[in-house]
């Protein structure tokens, strides 16, 4: 099956600068990166995503870009705001994945005032 | 429209006793999907539904796990004989089909605390 790391598990940053959170997957025939973000006492609420039939993706302050070749997938936030502060998840899914979701272990990121 | 609904959104029950958490999806979404999330840790695929299938099973922990949907609408996990390593956060998310490059949309969960 697909295995998916994430880094780093702890990201703290200054209000206003960008915060990068990487991952990295195994299977070559995975299609689909979403991300996700979890406040306290919530469920994961979908933020971007992107196929692998592009490179990149911007949501105004968002942006996840794909490496295929090297399997790997970034999630950029810049112009960071307090309630950016939250634990955010990165996800694989393909066609040798069934239709299950892999899920990375998370990054708590804490943006300071 | 209204997202996913789960109910109820904390548990607190004695170890040994059974069970059932509520997942209500998305209108119009036919595929449904529950995982674990213990504290602090990520999520933990159980089973997903298409329809009222469920292809694939692996996913659940031990026999005293269930799950089904009727209707093609809403799905209930079951616990059975529970016990102190149960004690998770319950999600479940839906999408408009079980394929590959469809967004999963997540409820709140169900908190269950197992004594």
């Amino acid at each position: 099956g697909e295995n998916v790391e994430q880094h780093p598990s702890t990201l703290s940053v200054q209000e206003g600068d960008s915060a990068v959170i990487k991952c990295t997957y195994s299977d070559s025939a995975s299609n689909y990166f979403p991300w996700y973000k979890q406040e306290l006492g919530k469920g994961p609420q979908l933020i971007i995503d992107i196929r692998s039939n592009v490179g990149e993706k911007k949501d105004q302050r968002i942006a996840v870009t794909l490496n295929k070749t090297a399997k790997h997938f970034s999630l950029h936030i810049t112009e960071t705001q307090p309630e950016d502060s939250a634990v955010y998840f990165c996800a694989a899914i393909g066609l040798n994945t069934g239709n299950q979701f892999y899920f990375g272990t998370g990054t708590s990121l804490t943006v300071i005032p | 429209g209204a997202g996913v609904s789960q109910s109820p959104s904390n548990k607190v029950t004695e170890k040994g006793k059974d069970v059932e958490l509520r997942c209500d999806p998305i209108s119009g979404h036919t595929a449904l999907y529950w995982y674990r999330q213990s504290l602090g840790q990520g999520l933990e695929f159980l089973i997903y539904f298409q329809g009222n299938s469920a292809p694939d099973k692996s996913g659940l922990p031990s026999d005293r796990f269930s799950a089904e949907r009727t209707g093609g609408s809403v799905s209930t996990l079951t616990i059975q004989r529970t016990q102190q390593e149960d004690s998770a956060v319950y999600l479940c998310a839906s999408s408009l089909k079980a394929v590959s490059n469809q967004p999963q949309h997540f409820g709140d969960g169900t908190r269950l605390s197992i004594l």
